[in-house]
């Protein structure tokens, strides 16, 4: 069974910086690219980053270009989002999924992770 | 960036009737467009890919359609109870991704 655990979410500060990890489990991770997809408070939903198999690909939406970094460890099956320079608009839900590359859509979801920023 | 519409914001049904939700792309993104259902407290879930291809286990009422690359629907046969919640659409045929705005189907 596929299991994705996403942790590292909370309270932070305008500003400030948080790292969010992603467990996955019950497949090979090695052979799948991951995403992470954020979800405002009663809002829709935002695709934030994706990186390809090796790692060597990243790709970023526009409102996190600069201030996000996604990397992705093979030996632990985690994959992480370095969040600096939080803005209050930064608030969400943040889902990690897995997909193939070149198949760009979502089949396995996480719970999510929320993060607050708020002073 | 390929900006996803979906101009219902909220859809009206009963259960039992059927529904079609739509779904417009600002440019062509081929037949690589998905569709998912999330529910209240929920992830999403994967619906419909490649347009009209459903997903592991989704059932027959569902299926999607497209037209030109740029108008995409969603159809809901005999809506249940459990198929009330919010859709949203996505497309992967050029980077950033973008998903639509989301439709809620209530009762």
């Amino acid at each position: 069974e596929v299991q994705l655990v996403e942790s590292g979410g909370g309270l932070v500060q305008p500003g400030g910086s948080l790292r969010l990890s992603c467990a996955a489990s019950g497949f090979t991770f090695s052979s799948y690219a991951m995403t992470w997809v954020r979800q405002a408070p009663g809002k829709g939903l935002e695709w934030v980053s994706a990186i390809i198999v090796y790692g060597a690909t990243t790709y970023y939406a526009d409102s996190v270009k600069g201030r996000f970094t996604i990397s992705r460890d093979t030996s632990k099956s985690t994959v992480y989002l370095e969040m600096n320079s939080l803005r209050a608009e930064d608030t969400a839900v943040y889902f990690c999924a897995n997909f193939l590359q070149w198949r760009e859509y979502f089949q396995d979801w996480g719970q999510g992770t929320l993060v607050t920023v708020s002073s | 960036e390929i900006v996803m519409t979906q101009s219902l914001v909220t859809l009206s049904v009963s259960p039992g009737e059927g529904a079609t939700l739509s779904c417009r792309a600002s440019q062509s993104v081929s037949s690589d467009l998905a569709w998912y259902q999330q529910k209240p407290g929920q992830s999403p879930r994967l619906l419909i890919y490649d347009t009209s291809t459903r997903a592991t286990g989704i059932p027959a009422r569902f299926s999607g359609s497209g037209s030109a690359g740029t108008e995409f629907t969603l159809t809901i046969d005999s809506l249940q109870s459990e198929d009330f919640a919010v859709y949203y659409c996505q497309q992967y045929n050029k980077w950033p991704l973008t998903f639509g705005g989301g439709t809620k189907v209530e009762i």
